[in-house]
């Protein structure tokens, strides 16, 4: 069985520090692994997405996330802060590619100071 | 475009009621799933599909019940609202490689 682990449900940061939101897996097998943001009253949205291939994915509005197998981690960073990025964000494992059942962390609320 | 819409984006009803919360999406995934949200909170999987006439229940226990006799309609059904029942619910389906939420409903029961 896999799980993932959102370490801080809430992060602060300042607007133009870095954002870093970290976020750990177990999976017995190769994970898929997918960032997911999510505003007020919406739908998640996809950041980004790891299958095979290059360990440093780059996703929408700046975003980009590493897989570590060895740490066992998909941190995901932007080097700059943006109001805008204010949301919720989800980390999310899945055994394989065929639309297999994602499993969820709990969340990281991301905050950004003027 | 394809897209997965969920009508409406906010209920407001009263205690007793039934109710049903439509998912339908133009992709021609497989795969859906509903998932129950509070506010802030994590999500929450109640029911799922892997084809029609397929379905199943998710990790939490839900008093809603899902339907899935087309490919591209998944509705959700309380048969009774209660306030416990106000929540956020999510639609989502998948093909490969992650899966496409809808916006989401809000759901009021008062």
């Amino acid at each position: 069985a896999q799980s993932v682990t959102q370490l801080g449900s809430h992060v602060s940061v300042s607007e133009g520090a870095l954002v870093l939101l970290r976020c750990n897996y177990s999976s017995s097998v190769p994970p898929y692994l997918f960032w997911y943001v999510q505003y007020p009253n919406q739908g998640l949205q996809l950041l980004l997405k790891y299958t095979t291939g290059a360990t440093l994915v780059k996703g929408i509005n700046g975003f980009e996330a590493e897989f570590k197998k060895s740490e066992t981690s998909f941190h995901l960073t932007k080097p700059s802060a943006h109001m805008s990025d204010a949301a919720e964000y989800f980390c999310a494992v899945s055994l394989n590619n065929a639309g297999n059942m994602l499993t969820f962390g709990g969340g990281t609320r991301l905050m950004v100071k003027p | 475009e394809a897209d997965i819409y969920q009508t409406p984006r906010y209920l407001v009803i009263g205690t007793g009621k039934k109710i049903t919360l439509e998912c339908s999406q133009t992709m021609g995934h497989d795969k859906m799933y509903w998932y129950q949200q509070d506010p802030g909170m994590e999500l929450h999987l109640i029911h799922y599909s892997y084809g029609v006439n397929s379905t199943e229940k998710g990790d939490l226990s839900s008093e809603s019940t899902v339907s899935r006799i087309r490919t591209e309609h998944f509705p959700l059904t309380l048969e009774s609202a209660r306030p416990s029942h106000t929540s956020q619910y999510l639609c989502a389906s998948s093909e490969y490689h992650g899966y496409t939420f809808g916006s989401g409903t809000r759901l009021t029961v008062v």
